[in-house]
Formats: structure tokens, sequence, C-alpha cells
């Protein structure tokens, strides 16, 4: 079975920082992964996604994510913050075929002037 | 617009009472999705259905109803509200490979008083 931890439910940085937030999984079989950006107050949108080809994955808005096997992580950075990017992100993860999707516990992405 | 389509947006029940969310998507895909959003636990998956006619339990059915008589729609029931079901519920659908990703509707936010 696949599950999606995320560390740390809060995350706070300055505007023009790293910004940096982990996600590790567990999958008996090569995994898509994703990550979810959600707006207070609004769904789910697609910002990236790892479907086994190129292990750095670039999204919308400058963020990417890096696939690590080794270390089983699949972490989301984007090297300059801006005040926009303030939202709850949600890793996933699915087997692909006949498989379910499964989330982390989000993180709530805090950006200070 | 394609995309996924929830109906009601907001609803008010009273404990006891019975209940079905709809969901429609006009991608054509397989795979739909019910997962339900509580704050500091993430998306926690219902039900789901990998086509037409089928359907399977997630993490947290008890309380639950679903059905997906056609490929386009997926409803969720509740046949007996309870306070514990307060919550925002979200639809989501994709492909068989999940490839490309899934795409979700703007969510329900149910209150049981």
């Amino acid at each position: 079975a696949q599950s999606v931890t995320q560390l740390g439910s809060h995350v706070s940085v300055s505007e023009g920082a790293l910004v940096l937030l982990r996600c590790n999984y567990s999958s008996s079989v090569p995994p898509y992964l994703f990550w979810y950006v959600q707006y207070p107050n609004q769904g789910l949108q697609l910002l990236l996604k790892y479907t086994s080809a190129a292990t750095l994955v670039k999204g919308i808005n400058g963020f990417e994510a890096e696939f690590k096997k080794s270390e089983t992580s699949f972490h989301l950075t984007k090297p300059s913050a801006h005040m926009s990017d303030a939202a709850e992100y949600f890793c996933a993860v699915t087997p692909g075929q006949g498989g379910k999707l499964i989330f982390g516990q989000g993180t709530e992405l805090s950006v200070k002037p | 617009n394609a995309g996924v389509t929830q109906t009601p947006k907001f609803r008010v029940l009273k404990t006891g009472q019975s209940m079905t969310l709809l969901c429609a998507q006009d991608m054509n895909h397989e795979y739909m999705y019910w997962y339900r959003q509580d704050p500091g636990m993430g998306l926690r998956l219902i039900h789901y259905s990998v086509g037409e006619g089928t359907t399977a339990k997630g993490e947290v059915p008890d309380g639950y109803n679903v059905s997906r008589l056609k490929k386009q729609n997926f409803l969720l029931g509740l046949e007996s509200a309870a306070p514990s079901q307060t919550s925002v519920y979200f639809c989501a659908s994709g492909t068989q490979s999940g490839y490309y990703g899934y795409t979700f509707g703007s969510g329900t936010r149910l209150t049981v008083v």
C-alpha cells in the first residue's frame, strides 16, 4: 500500500526566500507523484507531476520538484517566494494503473513581507 | 468549460437526514474519487471508482455510499448524517494511468447540526 508523509504542517518564509516543502512516500511499485496547491476556499490545482520521465520536474508558478528514488522523496522547491504563493500544498501518490490516489496531510505555506 | 462539477456547493443538514452529492465530469475519465477534507488531516479518500458500474472503499468509507451508474457521474450518499460528517467534500477524476494528473471539483461544504 502506498502512503505519503509531508514534513511540517506549517512553513513560514520571507518574501524572496527559498521555499522547500518536504514529501516522502512509500509505494510497492514505481509511483506517479503529484503536488497540488489549494488557495483559500478553492479546489485543488495541479502544480506538477512525476510520471517516470525526467526526475526533475518543473511546474507552474516557478515551482519544481525532484524525484529521488533512493530517498523516497519528492520535495517541492521555489527559489524565491512571492506573497501570492501563500496557500496549502498537498503531495499525492498513486501506483498508476488501477491504483488509489493518496494524499499527504498538507503543508500550509505563509509568506512574510 | 471541461472539468469536474460538484453540486451542491453548500448544504446544512440536521442529524439523521440523508442527502446525495453529485459529481459530474465531461472528460471521459475512467477513474473518479470522493475525498473529505478536514483541518490538519489532508484529503482522505472515501470511495473511488475505476469505471462505470464499479466502486471501491477508500480510507474512511463508513457512513457513506456511492454509485457510478453512468461513466460521467459519481454520486456520494449520506444515509443518516452525523455531526462527524461535517467537512468539505471534493470529487476528482482522472485517466486509468493517472499520467495526466487528476482534475478536482470546487468542493461541497457540508455542515451537519
